[in-house]
Parts: C-alpha cells; structure tokens; sequence
C-alpha cells in the first residue's frame, strides 16, 4: 500500500497562474482532507471531505476550490495563485479508526 | 473556537532522559486527540490516537494520556533517543484542529 500519495512536491507559480494539487489514497477512507502549512501557524483545514460527492469548507478556504473525484482522490485548484498561497500542502485520508493519514506534502511558491 | 496549545515551543535534552511534551486546548468537547511527529522537510506521522473515552494509549516508548475535563494531554517519552528528534504535534478532531509543535532535539 503507498498510502496516501501527492503530485507534485514541488511547484514554483507566477502571481494569477492556476493549477491543481493532487491526491490519492488506497486505503478505502471515505474522508479526505486538505491542509496548508505555514511557520508560526501550525497546519490549518482548507477543505475536506466526509465521503464521496461531498466537499466542505474548513478553517481557510478562500482562494481555493475541491474536487472529490472518487473515493480515492481529493484534489485542490488554485485558480488565481497569489503569493499569500505559498506554502507547505498537506493530504490526508481517515478510516475507521479514526486516524489520519497524511501524504508527504507538496511545496507552493508563488512569486 | 478551538485553540490548541503546545508547551514548550522547544526542548533540547541529552539521550537518556523520561520527557513529557504538553498539548492544552480551550474546548473539551472533543472527539479524539492525536499525536503525530514530523520530520524537517517530511510528512506527519501518526504516533498515537486517544478516543474522548479513553485516558492513555501506549506505543513502545511513547505514552499519551488524555485528561479532557482539564484541557490537557500529555505525551510521554521515555528513554529518548537521537532519532526521536523531530516537531511532535497534537491535534484534536473531528477536523483536526493543531497545535503549532514542540520541536525535540535529542543529542548523544
């Protein structure tokens, strides 16, 4: 099992670019999330989502859309990167058990 | 809201020594608790999850224990090693809410 992977890891954008962060999980979790990371800020909630077909705003949404594509993957779209969005993301899946999983981080800058 | 708190923000400690790294939060009404290490540059790991129902879950060296009437969970270390230099997180769920970490330097 890779767990919960993440593409890329690393993206260098210009300010008013778009691209989408991907993510997969192989464990059967029906609840993905989202998170940014920033010095000093700890790891904050963008999106998650409970189950397949559903999505929900979290602590920092603005900026950011999701797509729960199926029960595996749970990707994030930066439709308009602005500086203010660079930063460390973070996936992760929830099973059962209720512990989260998280995949190895994508790192953002945006210039 | 929620606010979860990490004491102390730093710890550098000689290998050997029993440490405990605190983790507060303002809200009891929580659904679990979990600790996770991170490594620079890494994802996080999970070390230890604690249900709302239960006081301590053990793992090999590590200990944590839940005391939700007070706001606390402890996470004990014991006989800490080199490698277990790493940030060590608390986080309470259900969308986990996280502290900022306690970054842990063991040297020989």
């Amino acid at each position: 099992n890779a767990g919960v992977t993440q593409t890329p890891k690393f993206q260098v954008l210009k300010t008013g670019q778009s691209m989408t962060l991907q993510c997969a999980q192989d464990m059967n979790h029906n609840s993905m999330y989202w998170y940014r990371q920033d010095p000093g800020m700890g790891l904050r909630l963008i999106y998650y989502s409970a189950s397949e077909g559903t999505t929900d705003k979290g602590e920092v949404p603005n900026g950011y859309n999701v797509s729960r594509l199926n029960k595996r993957e749970f990707s994030l779209r930066l439709e308009s990167a602005a500086p203010s969005q660079t930063s460390v993301y973070f996936c992760a899946s929830r099973g059962y058990s209720d512990e989260q999983y998280f995949g190895p981080g994508t790192r953002l800058t945006v210039t | 809201k929620q606010e979860v708190t990490q004491i102390p923000a730093a710890l550098s400690v000689p290998e050997g020594e029993n440490l405990v790294l605190n983790c507060s939060f303002t809200d009891s009404a929580i659904y679990n608790l979990q600790w996770f290490r991170q490594d620079p540059g890494k994802g996080l790991t999970s070390l230890l999850l604690i249900q709302s129902s239960q006081r301590e879950q053990t793992s090999g060296r590590l200990n944590a224990s839940l005391d939700k009437s007070s706001g606390r969970s402890t996470l004990y270390i014991a006989a800490s090693q080199p490698g277990d230099s790493a940030t060590y997180l608390c986080a309470v769920a259900d969308k986990l809410i996280f502290g900022t970490g306690t970054r842990l330097q063991v040297f020989p």
